[in-house]
């Protein structure tokens, strides 16, 4: 089935510690995103990139990173995690990178981070 | 700066008519989607707007106010499944989505 695949769906970190949230889609689709989700939020964009390649930062980048270097695969790393990242970090995909049309979600990862 | 306002939660019956208002405000404009989101799940395309009007789709219809910076979902024969958080999002004039925090919907027998 077409889609987006994260992994893990669910975490939890001590603090201090480096930790790799994966994320591959097989559409082929140029653009790919990660958001935070948090409770009485929107979602928030924490780095995006239009194309394999290349990558910018979003609303929220601080503690987090992230590369391209395929269409596919899209990882996003926090380097070391700290307890306000505690969320649930959503990857999603367009086809294009001009947002005009369905961006398509994995189905989150949780994480906890103590 | 950019703000999106919509209801944090609204009770509705099922088999009525509920109708969700998003108000926006953002740095220029290039569309605006809603997204259905059931609790522990990810988000769903639902509609995306980007011309004055309403547009329907099914039991769910969007209409967009551009002028007002004002949308809403109409969602009609409300069914228990419907039970999800509703996400406004307009796109900026960079095409980034700004999310509201979404209107939570309750359905009731």
């Amino acid at each position: 089935i077409a889609g987006i695949t994260q992994a893990p769906t669910s975490q939890i970190l001590a603090a201090g510690r480096r930790m790799t949230l994966r994320c591959t889609q097989d559409m082929r689709h140029n653009a790919m995103y990660w958001y935070r989700q948090d409770l009485g939020l929107g979602l928030r964009l924490i780095h995006y990139s239009n194309t394999a390649g290349t990558t910018g930062k979003g609303e929220v980048p601080d503690g987090y990173s992230v590369s391209r270097a395929n269409t596919d695969d899209f990882p996003l790393t926090l380097a070391s995690a700290v307890p306000s990242q505690t969320s649930v970090y959503f990857c999603a995909s367009s086809e294009e990178d001009r947002v005009t049309g369905e961006l398509f979600f994995g189905e989150g990862s949780r994480l906890t981070v103590l | 700066g950019q703000n999106i306002d919509q209801p944090t939660e609204m009770t509705a019956t099922e088999g009525a008519i509920v109708q969700i208002n998003c108000t926006y405000q953002t740095s220029g404009f290039n569309g605006l989607f809603w997204y259905q989101q059931h609790a522990g799940e990810a988000p769903t395309f639902l509609s995306y707007n980007v011309l004055d009007g309403l547009e329907e789709k099914g039991r769910f219809s969007s209409f967009l106010s551009r002028s007002k910076g004002y949308s809403y979902l109409l969602l009609k024969e409300l069914q228990m499944k419907d039970s999800a958080s509703y996400l406004c999002a307009p796109v900026d004039s960079n095409y980034q989505l700004i999310w509201g925090a979404g209107t939570k919907l309750i359905i009731k027998p």
